[in-house]
């Protein structure tokens, strides 16, 4: 069975640039998660999709941050216009439905912006 | 100030050698307890998970344990080797919604 992927796996912007991350989960996981890490710091829950619904994005820092989730499938994050401050790695998880299932995550994808 | 907290922040050890990880957290109410390991360039992998019943847990030379009453929990490594060398990440889930909360890890490297 594969994994959860994402794509790029770096990618390096200027400040005002857009970056979009792609997140595919594991085949059948309803429950669609972004997290991201900030250098030196703890990983940080952002959103959480159900199927194509957004379910919590409590954790999403601003409006330059937009997830979608067309299809209920595969997850894009795109940050528009990126900051200095969006560096770090950011995570995708998914699980079965429910919310008590283990939480698969991906390798990350490395953002830095210059 | 964050709900997990991990110590050492990191730590070299020589291969063969045991270590163990320490996490304390104040999340509340608790479900359970997961630590995970976070090769480089890798996301976290599950470890181990434990319920609030549960005081040991142990998956080959990983062995957890949690005290519930004092809020803390330990990772040790026996007899460890080079493929040891990782990031370990404490994570508390909720049981109201299930969020996970994360420590910022502990980084084990292992020497030769």
């Amino acid at each position: 069975e594969a994994g959860v992927t994402q794509f790029p796996s770096h990618s390096v912007i200027e400040k005002g640039q857009t970056v979009t991350l792609r997140c595919d989960p594991i085949s059948g996981h309803d429950n669609l998660y972004w997290y991201r890490r900030v250098m030196g710091k703890e990983i940080k829950f952002l959103l959480h999709f159900v199927k194509e619904s957004k379910q919590d994005e409590s954790g999403m820092p601003n409006n330059r941050f937009l997830a979608e989730r067309t299809g209920g499938t595969y997850s894009t994050l795109k940050v528009q216009p990126a900051e200095l401050e969006d560096s770090g790695v950011y995570f995708c998880a998914s699980s079965q439905i429910g919310l008590t299932y283990e939480q698969y995550f991906g390798p990350g994808t490395r953002l830095t912006v210059t | 100030k964050n709900q997990v907290e991990q110590s050492p922040q990191s730590l070299i050890i020589l291969e063969g050698k045991n270590c163990t990880l320490q996490c304390n957290y104040t999340v509340s109410p608790f479900s359970n307890l997961r630590w995970y390991k976070q090769d480089t360039g890798r996301g976290p992998v599950s470890l181990t998970i434990m319920t609030f019943s549960e005081n040991t847990k142990s998956n080959g030379r990983y062995t957890a344990t949690l005290d519930a009453d004092t809020k803390q929990s330990s990772l040790h490594i026996t007899a460890s080797q080079l493929s040891d060398s990782a990031s370990y990440i404490c994570v508390v889930i909720r049981s109201n919604d299930y969020k996970l909360s994360f420590g910022a890890g502990t980084t084990v490297t292992v020497r030769a």
